[in-house]
């Protein structure tokens, strides 16, 4: 089975802190992605990966930025975190080369900025 | 941009009744899937239905498609209180890039016992 682990479940930081939050699969998927989910407003994608050290912004990408040097592990920055960006965050990965391959996600952080 | 609408929002039945939960999109695709999610964590994938497909069944899971008219549903039979969750479409679209999927908003289903 895939498995896409997030590092914290739970997470609380301060406004203006820089937050790193850590994603990592198991199985040797090319495309990574990060979404931020809120009610209301189903599941936004902030950027994706399709290849290590490549990126592309979602729909979303303000305030944040990507890391992906190795190819299991895709990290989402908060360069300064606001209030607004609290919020569970989700990962999830995806077999690139055929295309009828669903996502795999993590379990989510649940990242509350006071 | 989100493109999938999912109807209705929100469904609430008894245990044994069966609930069905519908997902229209916009743009042609490769394929359409539908996800669970349990409150207060990740999605998991159910079902995937490629576009030449019209039905799949998966235990208590049967989903249709039906391009000409850009729209599916998900099917639960004989629905358990473990059921409850939230029920995404995602659709795979033809000019896809980079492997992303398009997520609806939802259908928060609630399985009284």
């Amino acid at each position: 089975d895939v498995k896409v682990t997030q590092s914290s479940r739970y997470l609380v930081k301060r406004t203006g802190e820089k937050v790193f939050l850590e994603c990592v699969q198991d199985m040797d998927h090319e495309n990574m992605f990060w979404y931020r989910q809120d009610p209301g407003l189903g599941l936004r994608l902030i950027y994706f990966s399709y290849d290590v050290k490549m990126k592309e912004k979602g729909d979303i990408p303000e305030g944040y930025s990507v890391s992906r040097e190795k190819k299991e592990r895709f990290s989402l920055i908060l360069e300064s975190a606001s209030t607004n960006q609290t919020s569970m965050y989700l990962c999830a990965s995806r077999y690139l080369k055929n295309s009828n391959q669903p996502q795999h996600f993590g379990d989510g952080t649940r990242l509350s900025i006071l | 941009s989100q493109q999938g609408e999912e109807d209705p929002q929100a469904l609430s039945i008894q245990e044994g009744e069966n609930a069905t939960m519908n997902c229209s999109y916009k743009t042609s695709i490769n394929n359409l899937q539908w996800y669970r999610q349990n409150s207060g964590r990740g999605l998991v994938h159910l079902i995937l239905i490629r576009s030449n497909e019209r039905e799949k069944h998966s235990g208590r899971l049967r989903v249709t498609l039906d391009t000409s008219k850009k729209s599916s549903s998900l099917l639960i039979t004989a629905s358990r209180a473990a059921d409850t969750a939230s029920y995404f479409c995602a659709t795979d679209h033809i000019y896809n890039q980079g492997g992303k999927l398009i997520f609806g908003q939802g259908t928060e289903l609630s399985v009284k016992p």
